[in-house]
Formats: structure tokens, sequence, C-alpha cells
């Protein structure tokens, strides 16, 4: 069975530029996750989606991030425009159920200059 | 692939030596933690959970610890392998919100 699946893996961009991340998540799994990693920490949740709505987006900054699941399905997270700060692993994980054991993506590295 | 964090606390063992790796947590409400592990250049990976009316879960050659008066949570691998290189993540979980603590790096030497 495939795993989750993102792309790009590595993204380089300029500030000011937009940027969007794609994930695909397992087969079944109704609850996805949008997770950001800074070097050296923890992932931080982002923003979670059951089916195609979104429940807990309060992390999610959203002057310049928007996100969607239109399907239910795959997923898209996107930033416009990115800031120098912005530069980090952004890390898409699904699951089955809510909290239940989330199976996460090899992430997009993404380096803002 | 890139290195997950560069100024992570790092655990240095023998190979086939016994590994602690320790952690705190934050909330006294979380009733659900995991351990991660985590590989250059890869996702974060479900090693092992317990919920919090528990103290001690066992799997394959990992065992979980936890100490809710002092809100602490260990994870132990028996006969540390040099595939167990990574950095390893602590997870609580309240109100269906997964909160990730600060990593540590296990290096495994031959």
């Amino acid at each position: 069975e495939a795993g989750v699946v993102q792309s790009p893996r590595y993204k380089i961009i300029e500030k000011k530029q937009p940027v969007a991340f794609w994930c695909n998540p397992i087969s079944g799994h109704n609850t996805l996750y949008w997770y950001r990693q800074n070097l050296g920490q923890g992932p931080e949740l982002l923003i979670r989606y059951e089916n195609e709505e979104a429940v807990d987006d309060s992390q999610l900054p959203k002057d310049r991030f928007s996100a969607e699941r239109l399907k239910g399905v795959d997923s898209t997270l996107k930033i416009q425009p990115a800031e120098l700060g912005d530069s980090a692993v952004y890390l898409c994980a699904s699951s089955l159920k809510t909290i239940y054991e989330q199976f996460f993506g090899p992430g997009t590295r993404l380096t803002v200059l | 692939g890139e290195s997950v964090g560069l100024h992570l606390p790092t655990l240095s063992v023998q190979e086939g030596d016994n590994s602690i790796i320790n952690c705190a947590y934050s909330n006294s409400a979380s009733d659900y933690f995991i351990w991660y592990k985590q590989e250059s250049g890869k996702g974060p990976q479900f090693i092992i959970d317990i919920r919090s009316n528990m103290d001690k879960r066992q799997g394959q050659r990992v065992t979980v610890l936890l100490n809710k008066t002092v809100k602490h949570l260990s994870l132990q691998i028996a006969a540390t392998q040099p595939g167990d290189s990574a950095v390893y993540f602590c997870a609580e979980n309240a109100g269906n919100m997964l909160t990730f603590g600060g990593g540590t790096r296990l290096m495994v030497k031959p």
C-alpha cells in the first residue's frame, strides 16, 4: 500500500513569491493534517481536515497561508507571499480516525531566499 | 537527505546496549502519548503509544514508561542497532490535538 505522497520534495523560492505543496493521503484515511517543522524542532500542526472540512486551523497564519481539500482526498497548502521565516519542512499526515496512528509523508523542504 | 536538526540533545550509545530517551510533557490533561522516530529526509514514523491509564507498554524491542505524577515519558530501546539511529520525538494528545516535544538524536556507535 502506498504511503502519504507529497510533492515537491524540495522547493527554493525568493521571498514574496507564492508556493504550493500537494499531499495525497493514504487511501481511505479521512483525517489529513498539515504540519510545519522548523530545524531542530518537532512538527507543529497548521491545519486538520476531517474529510473536506477544516476542523482545526487555529495555528494557520491566515494572512498568507491557505489550504484546501476539495473532494476530501488530496490537499494543497499554499503560501502567498512567502517570507524568509517560512523556510521549514512542511509535513502532511493522514489517519483513519482523528489522532489515531498518524502516517506522515516525507515532507517538502521549503527554502525562502 | 537533510538532517532534521543540528542542535538537538544527543544520546550516543554502543551497538547492542540499551537506550533510554526521556521526555517531559506539559499538559496534565493529556490522555494519549506517542513516540515517533524520524530519519534524515523522512517524516516521523510511529513507534509506540500509551494511554494515560497505563504506566508501561511494551513493543518489539521498545518499551514506553509513563509517570503522570511528574509528567515524564521515556522510551527504552533494547539491544540498540545502527538502524535505530534517528531523531526521536514524543507527542502528547489533549483535546484531539497532538503536540510534539523537542527531539533527541540517537547515535549508535558500531
